[in-house]
């Protein structure tokens, strides 16, 4: 089966820069994915990592090492608004591509 | 505009009743998911279909069913077996052997 692990609850200050890790098991790696939720809504792809290595789209960056099943995503210059739950989510194949994702991590930013 | 739609946005039943969720999308997606979320926790997946006319349970099918007819449409119902629903429950679709899920905005059920 599959299974991740990524820290419950997060606190940086405004402008700030935060690191949100995850670790996952799984047979069949396909990629790791990053989802943005909000209170009360659904969430929202933030980014995808099939390969070794940093993406970076804007303010927000994730990185996965497929040898040591781990990945990261990392935001710059945090605003208000960034607060929120991020979620890991590692995709498998065999056959079928299924998805599963970690409990996630909220994030609060703070003045 | 493409999207997924999912209604309604908050369904009340009566235990015991089984109830539909309505999922619909026109971003030409071959894959649909249905995942359940409870307050404070990840999304559970329920059931997944790649294609029309075949689906899979995920890690929790029982007391849940679903259909795939049309490409667009992937409803679930929610059975008088499935012993908590209250939920809110989350539709997705994504391209073939894609890591990216599009989201619906999501259905409350509560069951009282």
């Amino acid at each position: 089966g599959q299974s991740l692990e990524q820290p419950s609850e997060v606190t940086a200050v405004e402008g700030a820069i935060v690191q949100i890790n995850c670790t996952y098991q799984t047979s069949g790696f396909y990629g790791l994915s990053w989802y943005q939720q909000h209170d009360g809504g659904a969430p929202t792809f933030l980014s995808y990592n099939a390969l070794d290595g940093l993406e970076e789209t804007g303010r927000f960056s994730s990185f996965l090492s497929r040898s040591d099943s781990y990945g990261y995503l990392l935001l710059q210059e945090l605003q208000m608004k960034d607060s929120a739950s991020y979620f890991c989510a590692v995709s498998s194949s065999r056959g079928y591509q299924k998805v599963t994702f970690g409990i996630g991590t909220k994030l609060q930013v703070i003045p | 505009d493409g999207g997924i739609t999912q209604s309604p946005k908050y369904l009340f039943r009566k235990e015991g009743q089984n109830v539909t969720l309505s999922c619909e999308q026109n971003l030409n997606h071959d894959a649909m998911y249905w995942y359940r979320q409870d307050p404070g926790q990840g999304l559970r997946l329920i059931y997944y279909s790649q294609i029309v006319n075949d689906f899979q349970k995920g890690d929790i099918a029982e007391g849940y069913s679903v259909s795939r007819e049309k490409k667009e449409s992937f409803p679930l119902t929610v059975t008088s077996a499935q012993k908590n629903p209250t939920a809110f429950y989350l539709c997705a679709s994504s391209k073939a052997a894609s890591g990216t899920q599009y989201f619906g905005p999501g259905t409350r059920l509560t069951v009282l």
